[in-house]
């Protein structure tokens, strides 16, 4: 059964700090993986969506890599600010099951 | 665009009520949606995956008698809640599949079971 973790599960940095948040999986028969923002008590932000055929995506000051073989992604944040504060989860879209399955999620803190 | 919508977007009930959520997509047909819940400080768990026309596919330890799915038309899924408990609360996201595996997230509903 696909397992999905995330490494830290919490993350306190000062604004302006470079940041890489951790996420491995345990099947790399996966479709894609996704990278979410939510802020508490709210709905899912999509940020980033990498397909199995890709190695990363970019958006702004946000990057993701994917290395299906390793069971691996990461996620870049550049400079960060205090708007960047919020839980980030990762997904994966597994093959076998069709499914997705969720990391627990790492909490940022960007203290100003 | 590929926006989903759910309704309500927060609901307060007694215990032993039901409640229906609806999970709607706006501007595109979906044939499959897909049913989350998130308990506090949780990261969502997939409850059910819906497919238009037929009976829904519900996860192991989800009750299918709790937790009724109806995927009447291809942009609408509902979730009812039988007979809510204290222990159902909890944050419920629905999304839809648009081509090619990918799902667009609802904004959730927070119910709360008094």
């Amino acid at each position: 059964k696909q397992e999905v973790t995330q490494i830290p599960a919490a993350l306190s940095v000062p604004e302006g700090e470079n940041l890489v948040l951790n996420c491995s999986f345990t099947d790399s028969a996966i479709y894609n993986l996704q990278w979410f923002r939510q802020d508490p008590g709210k709905g899912l932000t999509s940020l980033l969506l990498i397909q199995s055929s890709q190695r990363e995506q970019t958006s702004g000051r946000l990057n993701a890599s994917l290395d299906k073989s390793s069971g691996r992604s990461t996620l870049y944040i550049a400079a960060s600010q205090p708007g960047d504060s919020a839980t980030y989860l990762c997904a994966v879209l597994d093959f076998n099951n069709n499914d997705m399955r969720f990391g627990a999620g790492t909490r940022l803190t960007v203290k100003p | 665009g590929a926006v989903v919508s759910q309704h309500p977007s927060w609901v307060i009930c007694k215990s032993g009520t039901s409640v229906k959520i609806e999970c709607r997509s706006l501007d595109f047909q979906a044939t499959t949606m897909f049913w989350y819940r998130q308990f506090p400080k949780q990261s969502l768990m997939l409850m059910a995956t819906s497919n238009e026309g037929s009976k829904a596919t519900y996860e192991q330890g989800v009750e299918k008698d709790k937790f009724l799915i109806n995927h009447a038309s291809l942009t609408l899924s509902t979730l009812t809640v039988t007979s809510a408990h204290p222990e159902d609360s909890s944050f419920y996201i629905c999304s839809a599949e648009k081509a090619y595996n990918e799902q667009f997230f609802g904004p959730g509903t927070r119910l709360t079971v008094l």
